[in-house]
């Protein structure tokens, strides 16, 4: 898998958009960007994750550059919920049978 | 959706006694699961991988007879501290491979060990 680096912590107010970047200078042809959170004291929830192009759901959008050496999670309208810890994770799909190997990540803090 | 029941979300031993965690996959069958560790302030570490009807496999450093786990059916893996001492004390999670098109790895939501 393909090494990822995250800031450390990033602070947003409630109601606005969080953006988290993830560099992964390194993917493959064939490697997925995950994104997982985890809220404190709880195990990691999954977010989205995508190939090459920008994907959405309930939950984020997830754009990735076109050279897919980065991406940028956003949570258009953060709530004190969202405080958690944000992890980027790259695999590729025929890793299925191996965990997922998670970095340090992104603390992220919504304030009122 | 793939959903992970992990039991007990806390519990506190004695030094020397041993505990068992459970998880079960409740919507779909885990030939596999992972177990991890974590430690305050640190990111989730993977200690083994469990796999139906087989022996785990063990993460570098992770003491196979301290940590037993089993996974006797497709649906149930467990993992047994035994004799478990104050530095065991942390927050266990595991994890079974999903549908990865739509919900990834699904995570139970971990269990809280004090060793006191």
């Amino acid at each position: 898998d393909a090494k990822t680096t995250q800031p450390p912590s990033m602070d947003c107010a409630e109601g606005r958009a969080a953006n988290l970047p993830c560099n992964h200078s390194t993917i493959s042809g064939n490697e997925y960007v995950y994104w997982y959170r985890q809220i404190h004291s709880q195990g990691p929830q999954y977010i989205i994750h995508g190939l090459k192009n920008n994907e959405t759901n309930e939950m984020a959008s997830l754009i990735i550059t076109e050279d897919r050496k980065s991406s940028t999670l956003i949570l258009p309208h953060a709530t004190l919920r969202d405080t958690a810890v944000y992890y980027c994770i790259v695999r590729g799909n025929s890793n299925s049978g191996y965990a997922l190997n998670f970095g340090k990540g992104t603390s992220l803090l919504v304030t009122p | 959706g793939a959903v992970v029941s992990q039991h007990p979300s806390w519990v506190i031993c004695k030094s020397g006694t041993s505990v068992k965690i459970e998880c079960r996959s409740l919507d779909f069958q885990a030939t596999t699961m992972f177990w991890y560790r974590q430690f305050p302030k640190q990111s989730l570490m993977l200690m083994a991988t469990s796999n139906e009807g087989s022996k785990a496999t063990y993460e570098q450093g992770v003491e196979k007879d301290k940590f037993l786990i089993n996974h006797a059916s497709l649906t149930l893996s467990t993992l047994t501290v035994t004799s478990a001492h104050p530095e065991d004390s942390s927050f266990y999670i595991c994890s079974a491979p999903g549908q990865l098109t739509n919900y990834g790895y699904t995570f139970g939501s971990g269990t809280r060990l004090t060793v006191v």
